[in-house]
């Protein structure tokens, strides 16, 4: 069974740095394109980033480019966010998920596996 | 940048009522969507993908339809554990939820 499993979050001053991992599990990490979306307190869902399956290209939403990088170790099955320069509007439960289009089946930009989340709270 | 509205915000609904959902985008997305069903403390879970396309072992109680700008998600009988949020979503931009609570 296809499984992800956040960890790294936490609470942080604001201006501070944090990195959240997610571990992937029971499906082949390298086939798929992976996500971060995040979900402030009360709000609806919000993507961060994408980055594709071989790590090569990467996207950002506009409210944390500059700040946050996602990466990928496909030898580790692992997805980091690192997060700088951390406001309070970057208060949130953090999701990896999982784009489920692979080189045989089209979902059309769908996620079809998420984490539990981890949460992030930054406050002084 | 593609912005998704969902109507309405709030839906108060029946154990089998028919409950409609529409997802508007800013400009036309072709058949590019996805629903997701939130509980409360959970993850999103995917329901339909290309407009209308249901995942797996989703019920068959829910629907998807439409093309471009518009679409619906449609639960034709609604169960005790369909209420929760519904979330449509483009490639990188989710609708703000609607909400369907018990009436």
């Amino acid at each position: 069974e296809a499984q992800l499993v956040e960890s790294g979050g936490g609470l942080v001053q604001p201006g501070g740095s944090l990195r959240l991992s997610c571990e992937a599990s029971g499906f082949t990490f390298s086939n798929h394109a992976m996500r971060w979306v995040r979900q402030a307190p009360g709000k609806g869902l919000e993507w961060v980033s994408t980055i594709s399956s071989n790590g090569g290209i990467t996207y950002y939403a506009d409210s944390v480019k500059g700040r946050f990088t996602i990466s990928r170790d496909i030898s580790k099955n692992t997805l980091d966010l690192q997060m700088n320069s951390l406001r309070a509007e970057d208060t949130a439960v953090y999701y990896c998920a999982r784009d489920a289009t692979t080189v045989t089946t089209n979902y059309y930009y769908a996620m079809d596996v998420w984490g539990q989340g981890t949460t992030v709270t930054v406050s002084s | 940048d593609i912005q998704m509205t969902q109507s309405p915000s709030t839906l108060s609904a029946s154990v089998g009522d028919r409950v409609t959902i529409t997802c508007r985008a800013s400009q036309s997305i072709s058949s590019w969507l996805a629903w997701y069903q939130q509980k409360p403390g959970k993850a999103p879970k995917l329901l339909i993908y290309k407009a209308s396309t249901l995942k797996s072992g989703v019920p068959s109680r829910f629907s998807g339809s439409g093309s471009g700008t518009e679409f619906t998600l449609t639960i034709s009988s609604l169960q005790p554990d369909d209420f929760a949020t519904y979330y449509c979503q483009q490639i990188r931009a989710f609708g703000q939820g609607t909400k369907v609570e018990i009436k």
